[in-house]
């Protein structure tokens, strides 16, 4: 299954709302997962099961979607959530991941 | 706290063979399933293969399928990643992650990852 996000990247500012969509091939379920990763550290988990959000991770980021569509949103941009953002899904084998989303300053 | 330490990362020419090792700690290592995901320099993650708790069902990546073994062995808490026949396309920072929740349910994503380790395919 091959997921397609959009955009590629993406320039904003702090307090903004933000929007990043992964598309899938097919049909999957809801095993779908959202991640964070910043430059030379590991990813990290941000939205599981398409919109759960992972403990300890900000409620401003929340996920949704079923079927061949999926978003995650930021409700209002900081500073420390500027990052590559990837999704994933883990419904059929092999696992796969979007190309990734980098969020910068603008 | 729950860690994850990937170490056996270096530089090493193409069809030769390399084992990557993550030592776990603060968990129950044997309850939960464990993933191998691979980042080349620049680029996007790429899943490479999931092992269940116990061993008894693993996956891989179409890109190495055939090529690369994952085990684990649950008595050391530590998590294995043969690689064999290595191409240059290989070179990448591979990364141990636990699954989510334990036992079968391996579907709701990865957390925690470990550091990293480097691995470089070079003559």
């Amino acid at each position: 299954i091959q997921l397609t996000q959009s955009p590629s990247s993406l320039s904003a500012s702090v307090g903004d709302r933000v929007t990043i969509t992964c598309r899938a091939s097919q049909g999957i379920s809801s095993y779908f997962a959202w991640y964070q990763q910043k430059p030379g550290k590991a990813p990290k988990l941000l939205i599981y099961a398409a919109s759960t959000l992972q403990s300890g991770v900000p409620s401003r980021f929340s996920g949704s979607g079923s079927g061949t569509d999926f978003t995650l949103t930021i409700s209002s941009l900081q500073p420390e959530d500027f990052a590559t953002y990837y999704c994933q899904q883990l419904s059929s084998y092999p696992i796969t991941f979007g190309q990734g989303t980098r969020l910068e300053i603008k | 706290q729950v860690q994850l330490v990937e170490s056996g990362g270096g530089v090493v020419q193409p069809g030769r063979s390399l084992r990557l090792s993550c030592a776990a700690s603060g968990f129950m290592f044997s309850s939960y399933g464990m993933h191998w995901v691979r980042q080349a320099p620049g680029k996007g993650l790429e899943w490479v293969a999931l092992i269940w708790y116990d061993g008894s069902r693993n996956y891989y990546a179409d890109s190495v399928k055939g090529r690369f073994t994952i085990s684990r062995d649950n008595s050391k808490s530590t998590l294995y990643l043969q690689m064999n026949s290595l191409r240059a396309e290989d070179t990448a920072v591979y990364y141990c992650a636990r699954a989510r929740a334990p036992y079968s349910s391996t579907e709701h994503g990865s957390d925690p990852w470990g550091q990293g380790s480097l691995v470089t395919v070079s003559s």
